[in-house]
């Protein structure tokens, strides 16, 4: 039973333009979400978040938008780099307590590996 | 850098083998975390802990058990490796507060011949 789901493997993006990369759960009591970055032999790094309480989260380059009702969210990059070539991870998590001895696990999706050509 | 250091980066075991991965942590994070990697699945939580000898189960548990003997160490065992646990492992610790995230150690590639 996959909560989150990324049904694109793979995206390919000229260099310069717009790349969306999309996620869905199927979850309701997810309240916040991630992204990670994830280079070859390197650990995932965390990229850009938004709480449930959002629609929207803006860093740079890099936007996360949220759709509750429809359980979906995107993270656009513009432009697109080639040094954005990675896999990425969208993440979600349930409310827990901080302290608590349910805080802080994550559920991810299957990644999604973004191509920028130059 | 949240100062997270695992090790090895790399082993090859034989099946049957224990094999022990070790996540080291230097900034006194309470919550630290193991996921493994594979294909088709991304990340999935192993086990994880919130407090020295506080351990729980996540979502793929089984053939695993950890111990966290000391706040900076949170150790993986496969008590008998089997090749289903040929994967890439991370650590991870989580800042508490509110919306917070993850770091992730470098990982360590096993494979189980």
């Amino acid at each position: 039973d996959q909560q989150v789901k990324q049904n694109s493997p793979s995206l390919s993006v000229q260099e310069g333009r717009i790349s969306i990369l999309n996620c869905d759960y199927t979850n309701s009591m997810f309240d916040y979400f991630l992204w990670y970055k994830k280079y070859p032999a390197e650990g995932p790094t965390f990229l850009i978040s938004i709480s449930s309480i959002k629609d929207k989260n803006e860093d740079g380059r890099f936007t996360v938008f949220l759709n509750k009702s429809a359980k979906h969210l995107s993270l656009h990059i513009v432009p697109s780099q080639p040094g954005d070539s990675a896999v990425y991870f969208c993440a979600s998590e349930v409310p827990a307590n901080a302290g608590g001895t349910s805080y802080g696990k994550l559920t991810f999706g299957q990644g999604t590996i973004l191509t920028v050509h130059p | 850098d949240a100062g997270i250091t695992q090790s090895p980066r790399h082993k090859v075991t034989e099946t049957g083998t224990p094999v022990t991965l070790r996540c080291h942590q230097t900034e006194n994070h309470r919550y630290m975390y193991w996921y493994r990697q594979d294909p088709g699945h991304g990340l999935r939580l192993i086990h994880y802990s919130y407090g020295v000898k506080d351990t729980d189960k996540g979502e793929v548990s089984d053939g695993y058990s950890v111990s966290r003997s000391k706040t900076e160490d949170f150790l993986l065992t496969l008590e008998s490796a089997t090749s289903s646990q040929t994967s890439v492992y991370f650590c991870a610790i989580r800042t508490t507060g509110w919306d917070t995230e993850a770091f992730f150690g470098q990982g360590t590639r096993l494979t189980v011949v």
